[in-house]
């Protein structure tokens, strides 16, 4: 089976920086996926680990530690745009369907 | 721009409707999936197909099927609209192999009265 925990909620300050976490148990794993999704709109793909590691994408990075079942999304120099839910997924198996997190809605204030 | 087009953007049915959800994806994607998504609960997978003809059960198959006669289109049926099945729909496809990075729709809000 699958468990995918992450914070409900979190609030941070503009130009600030910010850790979501994620935790996960799962039966298979072949990778974990971060995406962020504005009010009304698609989940669109943020970034992809699937070693150990930091995996560093302009404002986003991502780390990973499989034995730990456990990843973080950190957003660096925040902007007010940046407010969105951010949604972990952990892929079970190559090719397979995504299980997803709850979500995490992030709410940036100037 | 690669895309994935759900065709209705809102509904709003009647229960015991037949209802029909249409996706489109033009990637030559493998993969095609169906979630839905609520609040407080996120997103869960419904059914996806890895190839036509195939479907495979998600984790909350009931009430819905599917058809998948071509490979760029996956729809979603709702044989009998119930109001439990009021949701925001979202289509997504992945290539089979690699990173299975999944592309989605933008979405389809069904109301059921």
């Amino acid at each position: 089976g699958q468990n995918i925990d992450q914070p409900t909620e979190m609030t941070a300050t503009e130009g600030a920086i910010v850790q979501i976490n994620c935790t996960y148990q799962t039966s298979g794993f072949n990778g974990l996926f971060w995406y962020q999704q504005h009010a009304g709109e698609a989940p669109t793909f943020l970034s992809y680990n699937v070693l150990d590691g930091l995996e560093e994408k302009g404002r986003f990075s991502s780390f990973l530690s499989r034995s730990k079942g456990y990843s973080y999304l950190l957003l660096k120099e925040l902007q007010m745009k940046d407010s969105a839910s951010y949604l972990c997924a952990v892929s079970p198996y190559s090719g397979y369907a995504l299980n997803f997190g709850k979500g995490t809605s992030l709410l940036v204030t100037p | 721009d690669v895309k994935v087009t759900q065709s209705s953007r809102y509904l709003v049915k009647r229960t015991g409707e037949k209802v029909f959800l249409e996706c489109v994806q033009d990637m030559d994607h493998e993969n095609m999936f169906w979630y839905r998504q609520d609040p407080g609960l996120g997103l869960r997978l419904i059914y996806f197909s890895y190839d036509v003809k195939m479907k495979e059960k998600g984790d909350i198959p009931e009430g819905y099927s599917v058809s998948r006669e071509k490979k760029e289109r996956f729809s979603l049926i709702l044989e009998s609209a119930s109001t439990n099945q009021t949701s925001m729909y979202l289509c997504a496809s992945s290539f089979s192999s690699g990173a299975n990075v999944l592309t989605f729709g933008a979405g389809s809000r069904l109301t059921v009265l």
